[in-house]
């Protein structure tokens, strides 16, 4: 049974970049919420996907972008990149957001993403 | 929104001994409160969670108590042993999960 995925492991960027990346739930799993963890932090909330809509977002801007695919992967998008996106990104997935009791339902996570602007 | 805070933010205690970690949320909404182990350079596991109709779950060595009156959740964890050092954060859900700042653990043989 695969667990959480996240490609790449790691990327290095120059502000003003654009970066995609990619995360694939755990088998069963159709909710995707992706995190910003800056070092020595929690987990801040970016956004969470279902049925390939943005359904709950966190305090981030614009430039953070999402999507969903029919397959429940996810893609997490930043536009313009500063120096304070650097941090890991990770991914985590749960069941049942549509059932009215996703908010409930354990969130798993992947290994994430270290994403470092120079 | 919701706003979690966790205390300490640092715990050293000797193997054998336990150790308690405190929450508070903000948010009456909130109705789901997990709590994570995060090793260095790993992701952050599910250790237990607690749901609002529930005030006590245990799972062996690991407690969490939960008081929606005062909205506050705590963290126990007994017997600790060195491979229990690690960060743990708290987090509660009620539309979007949010941590807590995390707890530094340091279990000494």
């Amino acid at each position: 049974d695969a667990g959480v995925t996240q490609s790449p492991t790691h990327l290095i960027k120059t502000r003003g970049q654009q970066v995609t990346l990619r995360c694939s739930p755990k088998s069963g799993h159709d909710t995707v919420s992706w995190y910003q963890q800056a070092l020595g932090q929690g987990p801040q909330f970016i956004f969470q996907y279902y049925e390939e809509e943005e359904r709950q977002r966190g305090n981030f801007p614009d430039r953070f972008s999402g999507h969903q695919f029919p397959n429940y992967s996810s893609e997490l998008n930043v536009n313009a990149l500063l120096l304070g996106d650097s941090a890991l990104y990770l991914c985590a997935s749960s069941y049942g957001l549509g059932t009215g009791v996703g908010t409930n339902q354990p969130q798993h996570f992947g290994d994430g993403t270290r994403l470092s602007i120079l | 929104g919701e706003n979690v805070e966790q205390h300490p933010s640092t715990l050293s205690v000797q193997e054998g001994d336990s150790a308690v970690i405190k929450c508070t949320y903000s948010d009456s909404a909130s109705n789901y409160f997990p709590w994570y182990k995060q090793e260095l350079g790993k992701r952050p596991q599910l250790i237990i969670d607690i749901r609002s109709n529930v005030g006590e779950k245990k799972d062996q060595r690991i407690a969490v108590t939960l008081n929606k009156t005062a909205k506050h959740f705590s963290l126990h964890i007994t017997e600790t042993q060195p491979e229990d050092s690690a960060v743990y954060f708290c987090a509660a859900n009620g539309g979007k999960l949010q941590f807590g700042a995390g707890t530094q653990v340091v279990v000494t043989p």
